[in-house]
C-alpha cells in the first residue's frame, strides 16, 4: 500500500521567515496531493492540493510543488506569521475518473510548525 | 453552507462496552471517509463509504464497523471496546463529483475508554 514520509518533524523559524515542509510518496499511481493543517484542538483543515498534472501550485503565501518522477511534493509557507503555527499534514490518494476511488487517503506524520514573533 | 458535523464530541465509555458515532456530511457531499487520530499513530484511515457502499477499508479489526445512509450519514461502531481505541475519530466528506475529490473533515469524536 502507499506510504508517506514527512519531514522534518518540527520546524521552528522567526517571523517573516519561509518554511518548507517536504513528503515522499511510495505508490507512482497516486495522484492527489493534499495539505492539512491542525491548530491545537481543532479539525484538520485543507489549505491546498494539487493533482498529479500539475507540477506547482500557489495560493498567496502558501505554494506547493510535485515532482512526479521523484515521487515527491513540497509545502512552502512564505512570510510566515505567528499564526502559521499548527501541525501540517501531508497526503496521498490515487483517485480514478467519475469518482472512482482506488485508495484510501493516506497522511504523513505530521510537521510541527512554531513560528516565533 | 454547513460544514461536517459529528456527535458526540466527547464520550467516556468503559472496556468492552460499545459505541456509535454518527456524522453529517456537507450538503452535495455523497462521501464519507472516517480516520482515527492518535499522537502515537497520527492519522490512520478506516473506511470510506460513498452511495450507502463501503469502497474502501483500512487496516483495523473487525471490531471496526460503519454504515452510510441514503442521505450521505454516516455512522461507525466499535465494539468489545479496547483501551488503545482511545483516540479522536474524525470524518471527512468529499464531493466526489467533477474531479473534485477534496476532503473537509469534521471536528471530531474524542473518545475516551477507561
Amino acid at each position: 500500500g502507499e506510504n508517506v514520509e514527512q519531514h522534518p518533524s518540527t520546524l521552528s523559524v522567526q517571523e517573516g521567515d519561509s518554511a518548507v515542509i517536504k513528503c515522499t510518496y511510495s505508490d507512482s499511481a497516486s495522484n492527489y496531493f493534499p495539505w492539512y493543517k491542525q491548530e491545537l484542538g481543532k479539525r484538520p483543515q485543507l489549505i491546498i492540493d494539487i493533482r498529479s498534472n500539475v507540477g506547482e501550485k500557489k495560493d498567496q503565501r502558501i505554494a506547493v510543488t510535485l515532482n512526479k518522477t521523484a515521487k515527491h511534493f513540497s509545502l512552502h509557507i512564505t512570510e510566515t506569521q505567528p499564526e502559521d503555527s499548527a501541525v501540517y499534514f501531508c497526503a496521498a490518494k490515487r483517485e480514478g475518473a467519475g469518482g472512482t476511488s482506488y485508495g484510501k487517503l493516506t497522511f504523513g506524520q505530521g510537521t510541527i510548525l512554531t513560528v516565533h514573533p | 453552507k454547513a460544514g461536517v458535523t459529528q456527535t458526540p464530541r466527547y464520550l467516556i465509555k468503559t472496556r468492552g462496552q460499545q459505541v456509535t458515532l454518527s456524522c453529517s456530511p456537507i450538503s452535495g457531499h455523497r462521501s464519507v471517509s472516517w480516520y482515527q487520530q492518535t499522537p502515537g499513530q497520527g492519522l490512520q484511515f478506516l473506511f470510506e463509504y460513498f452511495s450507502e457502499t463501503q469502497r474502501n477499508k483500512g487496516n483495523f479489526p473487525g471490531r471496526f464497523s460503519g454504515r452510510q445512509f441514503s442521505n450521505s450519514r454516516s455512522e461507525m461502531n466499535v465494539s468489545t471496546l479496547e483501551l488503545g481505541d482511545s483516540a479522536l475519530y474524525l470524518c471527512a466528506s468529499s464531493p466526489i463529483f467533477r474531479g473534485r475529490y477534496e476532503q473537509y473533515f469534521g471536528p471530531g469524536t474524542r473518545l475516551t475508554v477507561t
